[in-house]
């Protein structure tokens, strides 16, 4: 089964660090492009980040609110994705969701979702 | 940036209906333009991709077309399965868009 298992989500004060992990299983993740979304509770959804495939350099994009402070990566030997995310903020606080792109343009495989919460 | 506007942004039905949804891009995303479904607290699932095609396993009463900066999904004869939230993202160039979100409720 095609599936992608996020996990690293808390509860973390601003400034903070933490890193989220994306397992998949089911594909091999250095074939396709891979992104980070997230979604405040009860809004609606953004873009993140972006991690291009092996044939195309692992190179990256990054949403403007969080360039410089997360970073996106990959282990294919885990098969699986990262974000690093630094120097965190309140408006960070949302359910951040790992995501396969589908080669046409779309995103058709994503995971459950972990919440992160950033609080004072 | 590319703003993605949907509407209407909420929406009443019966089952049975037909409905539509619009979404407008404030400039040219040619056909990269997908649908998606949303119900609280699970993850979007893509519904149609490249303006008009479908995803495999989506029931066909779910369509979608249009092309350049107007696009549309239709839905025939919901179901009581299909009262969920709709957004529409383009791939045309970065950053990666979403529309604010059409809510349809019975």
């Amino acid at each position: 089964e095609v599936q992608l298992v996020e996990s690293g989500g808390g509860l973390l004060q601003p400034g903070g660090s933490l890193r989220l992990s994306c397992a998949a299983s089911g594909f091999t993740v250095s074939d396709h492009h891979m992104d980070w979304f997230r979604q405040v509770p009860g809004k609606g959804l953004e873009w993140v980040a972006r991690s291009r495939s092996k044939a195309r350099g692992y190179t990256t994009e990054y949403a403007a609110s969080v360039k410089g402070r997360f970073t996106i990566s990959r282990d294919d030997s885990k098969n699986s994705l990262y974000l690093q995310m630094n120097s965190l903020k309140t408006e960070d606080t949302a359910v951040y969701y790992c995501a396969r792109d589908n080669s046409f343009f779309s995103f058709d495989v994503w995971g459950q979702g972990t919440l992160v919460t950033v609080s004072s | 940036d590319i703003q993605l506007t949907q509407s209407p942004s909420f929406l009443s039905a019966s089952v049975g209906d037909r409905v539509t949804i619009t979404c407008r891009a404030s400039q040219g995303v040619n056909s990269y333009l997908a649908w998606f479904q949303q119900k609280p607290g699970k993850a979007p699932k893509l519904l149609i991709y490249t303006a008009s095609s479908l995803q495999s396993g989506v029931p066909s009463r779910f369509s979608g077309s249009g092309s350049g900066t107007e696009f549309t999904l239709t839905v025939n004869n919901l179901q009581p399965e299909d009262f969920a939230t709709y957004y529409c993202q383009h791939l045309n160039g970065y950053p990666i868009t979403f529309g604010q979100g059409t809510r349809l409720d019975i």
